[in-house]
């Protein structure tokens, strides 16, 4: 399985954008990028993925670099809702995902 | 449009008890999967079942078994337990099996298992 490596924490405050980065050097052509997010107290949450290109929803947006070793999670506004642990997973087939131990981000009011 | 639900919540059992976990999958979802979290780390994928069938196995003993049932649904069964399966054991669906592109998985928010 494809590893991915991100930092600890993170810390920001509210109405300010927030980049969170992830390496994942080993990653094949077939990897799909995901984000996901976890709450306290609930199950994660899917945030949004992407293969080459950069990404856009509502919740967020996927920044991939080109030689796709490295992605960002940036949520535009962090609000006191977005903290979480956020997770950065290698998908290649089926429903394992193989989380790490993702990035704790605080957000500040 | 009810969610991924999972039961019990909360349980506790002590060492060499059997459990059974129960998981009903968000509506028109045929893949359900299962994840162990420990405390303070991220989840691991135990096993997936699509037409009742477990079609993935990630690195647990077989001491770990499922079923699914013909209507989706799903149980997590775990026999002799051990003070390291205490545990939020997670449920997750989906309405596609084997498709890294369809997105999103939806989990349910857990049973808490503790074993004494």
């Amino acid at each position: 399985d494809a590893k991915t490596t991100q930092p600890n924490s993170m810390e920001s405050n509210e109405e300010e954008p927030v980049h969170l980065p992830c390496n994942h050097s080993t990653i094949s052509g077939t990897d799909y990028i995901h984000w996901y997010r976890q709450l306290p107290s609930q199950g994660p949450e899917y945030v949004i993925h992407g293969l080459t290109s950069n990404v856009n929803n509502r919740m967020a947006s996927l920044a991939i670099a080109e030689d796709r070793k490295s992605s960002t999670l940036i949520l535009h506004r962090a609000t006191l809702r977005d903290a979480a642990v956020y997770y950065c997973i290698l998908r290649r087939y089926g429903n394992k995902l193989v989380f790490g131990a993702g990035t704790i981000l605080r957000v500040k009011s | 449009d009810a969610g991924v639900t999972q039961s019990p919540t909360h349980l506790i059992k002590t060492r060499g008890q059997q459990v059974t976990l129960r998981c009903s999958p968000k509506s028109g979802h045929d893949t359900v999967s299962w994840y162990q979290q420990a405390l303070g780390q991220g989840p691991q994928f135990i096993f997936q079942y699509y037409e009742e069938e477990e079609r993935q196995r990630g690195n647990f003993p077989d001491r770990f078994s499922g079923h699914q049932f013909p209507n989706y649904s799903s149980e997590l069964n775990v026999n002799a337990l051990l003070l390291g399966d205490s545990a939020l054991y997670l449920c997750a669906s989906s309405p596609q099996l084997f498709s890294a592109n369809t997105g999103e998985l939806f989990f349910g928010e857990g049973s808490r298992l503790t074993v004494l």
